[in-house]
């Protein structure tokens, strides 16, 4: 069973469209985040929500709004795409950092290529 | 604010040769450190973590001790192998944070 899975795996798109990006975790976790890692490999958080609460939006545009319809699952919709947001898109999830448990599982991540 | 500093690669070793990635860190908190393997195509793996001064992450022949005093946690492994071959991603969290702050990655390169 996968932990935490994305869908889907590539998306390849054209400038000005929307697109989502669906995010499932299995593992029980309160916790879920989205990061995005760009083509020199550096990775960054973008959202983090806790009990279907947004708790971090790191200067993240207004395009990009994150959904959490339960703690299992939380979902990316990208709206007006640019080429800039071409990149890859992880998500992530773990127990509430409050816990002595802190580690973060990944997703495979979404490749995003925006022409 | 808080930062995550790795040594540049890409790091080309031949196989059964030492690995060291260098890794500091600044928190303003006592964070958590991880290293997170990223390997061809694939998202990113828990390596191993460590939660508190002077601890030591292992796993798959792979260490990492906990410095407070350097502020560090560098990677080794006593020998290599080809399928070692992918990215080392040095991080933090700081207490009860909700995020990791990564390093920007060291590419590791081992051939045969």
């Amino acid at each position: 069973d996968t932990a935490v899975s994305q869908t889907p795996k590539y998306l390849v798109t054209q400038m000005g469209n929307d697109k989502s990006i669906k995010c499932e975790q299995n593992l029980g976790h309160d916790t879920m985040y989205w990061y995005k890692q760009d083509s020199k490999k550096f990775l960054k958080i973008m959202f983090s929500y806790n009990n279907k609460e947004l708790i971090i939006n790191e200067t993240v545009p207004n395009r990009f709004s994150p959904k959490s319809p339960d703690k299992a699952h939380l979902n990316l919709h990208i709206n007006s795409l640019e080429l800039g947001d071409s990149a890859v898109y992880f998500c992530a999830s773990s127990q509430d950092p409050g816990m002595s448990e802190k580690t973060q599982y990944f997703g495979p991540g979404t490749r995003l290529l925006v022409l | 604010g808080d930062s995550v500093t790795q040594m540049e690669g890409p790091v080309t070793l031949s196989e059964e040769a030492f690995l060291t990635i260098n890794c500091t860190y600044t928190a303003t908190g006592y964070p958590s450190l991880f290293w997170y393997v990223q390997y061809p195509g694939e998202g990113l793996q828990l390596l191993l973590k460590a939660t508190k001064a002077d601890d030591k992450g292992s796993n798959k022949g792979f260490e990492a001790t906990y410095r407070k005093e350097t502020t560090s946690f560098h990677l080794e492994k006593g020998s290599v192998q080809v399928s070692d071959s992918a990215v080392y991603f040095c991080a933090l969290m700081v207490d009860s944070s909700y995020k990791l702050i990564f390093g920007s990655g060291t590419r590791l390169l081992v051939r045969p």
